[in-house]
C-alpha cells in the first residue's frame, strides 16, 4: 500500500505524559500537513511543511506541540505534558503537484490519542 | 478568510431515496470547494472537488455537487442512497494563501434499509 500511513493507530496515556506520532507521507508528495478532529468536528489544521520547511503553524499548536519533517520525508508530531483536552484524532495528509495547486489532500487513517 | 458551513449535523434518508447535503461557503475570492468522505475506521478521501471550471462537478460513487456562486452554495446529491454511503462527508474551501484547506464540523449521513 503506498498511501498515508500514521502510527501508532492508538495511544492511552496519562495526563502529563509525552507523546509522539508518527507520519509517512506518499513518497512523491513534498507537502505534509497535521490536522486535528474531535468528535463531533471536521478536521482542524495545525501545521504543514513544504519539503522540510514548516510553512504555517495554527495558533492551536500550543508550545506543547512540536512537529517536525527532518529530511523532508517521514514527519513526527511531540505533544508534551499532554492534558485531557488533547484528546482527539490526529490526522496527516500530503500533496505534491497539480493537487497541491488545487488544495486536494490525500489522508491517513489517523491517530487516536486518550489522555487519561 | 475562507470558511464553510454544512447546515445539519444528521441527515438520514431511506436506501434508494435522494440525497442532499447542504453547504455554504464564503471566500473572499473566487474558491477552490471540495466534499471528502469518512468511512467508519478509515481516512477521509476526495469525493469531489470544483476549482472554477464546470459549475457541475461529479464524483465518485454517483456523488455530484453544484456550485452557485448567486446562493455561495456547493451542495451534495446522490440520487438513489445506497447502505453503503452511510459515512460523515465534509464540506471544505482551499484558504485564500493557497496553503491549506479549511473543513466544515460535517454531516453524519445514515441510510434506512
Amino acid at each position: 500500500d503506498t498511501g498515508v500511513s500514521q502510527d501508532p493507530r492508538h495511544k492511552i496515556t496519562k495526563r502529563g505524559q509525552n507523546v509522539t506520532f508518527r507520519c509517512d507521507p506518499i513518497s512523491e508528495h513534498n507537502r505534509l500537513y497535521w490536522y486535528r478532529q474531535t468528535l463531533g468536528q471536521g478536521p482542524e489544521f495545525l501545521t504543514y511543511f513544504q519539503n522540510e520547511a514548516q510553512l504555517e503553524k495554527s495558533r492551536l499548536l500550543s508550545d506543547r506541540f512540536s512537529a517536525e519533517r527532518p529530511k523532508g520525508s517521514f514527519s513526527t508530531l511531540e505533544i508534551q505534558r499532554t492534558e485531557q483536552g488533547d484528546s482527539a484524532m490526529y490526522l496527516c495528509a500530503s500533496s505534491s503537484g497539480l493537487a497541491a495547486n488545487t488544495g486536494e489532500l490525500f489522508f491517513g487513517e489517523g491517530s487516536r490519542l486518550t489522555v487519561l | 478568510a475562507q470558511s464553510v458551513t454544512q447546515l445539519g449535523s444528521h441527515v438520514s434518508v431511506s436506501e434508494g431515496a435522494l440525497v442532499l447535503l447542504r453547504c455554504n461557503y464564503s471566500s473572499s475570492v473566487p474558491p477552490y470547494l471540495f466534499w471528502y468522505v469518512q468511512y467508519p475506521n478509515q481516512g477521509l478521501q476526495l469525493l469531489l472537488k470544483y476549482t472554477s471550471a464546470a459549475t457541475l462537478v461529479k464524483g465518485i460513487n454517483d456523488f455530484e455537487a453544484e456550485f452557485k456562486k448567486s446562493e455561495t452554495s456547493f451542495h451534495l446529491t446522490k440520487p438513489s442512497a445506497h447502505m453503503s454511503d452511510a459515512a460523515e462527508y465534509f464540506c471544505a474551501v482551499r484558504d485564500s494563501s493557497a496553503s491549506k484547506i479549511i473543513f466544515g464540523s460535517g454531516t453524519r449521513l445514515s441510510i434506512r434499509p
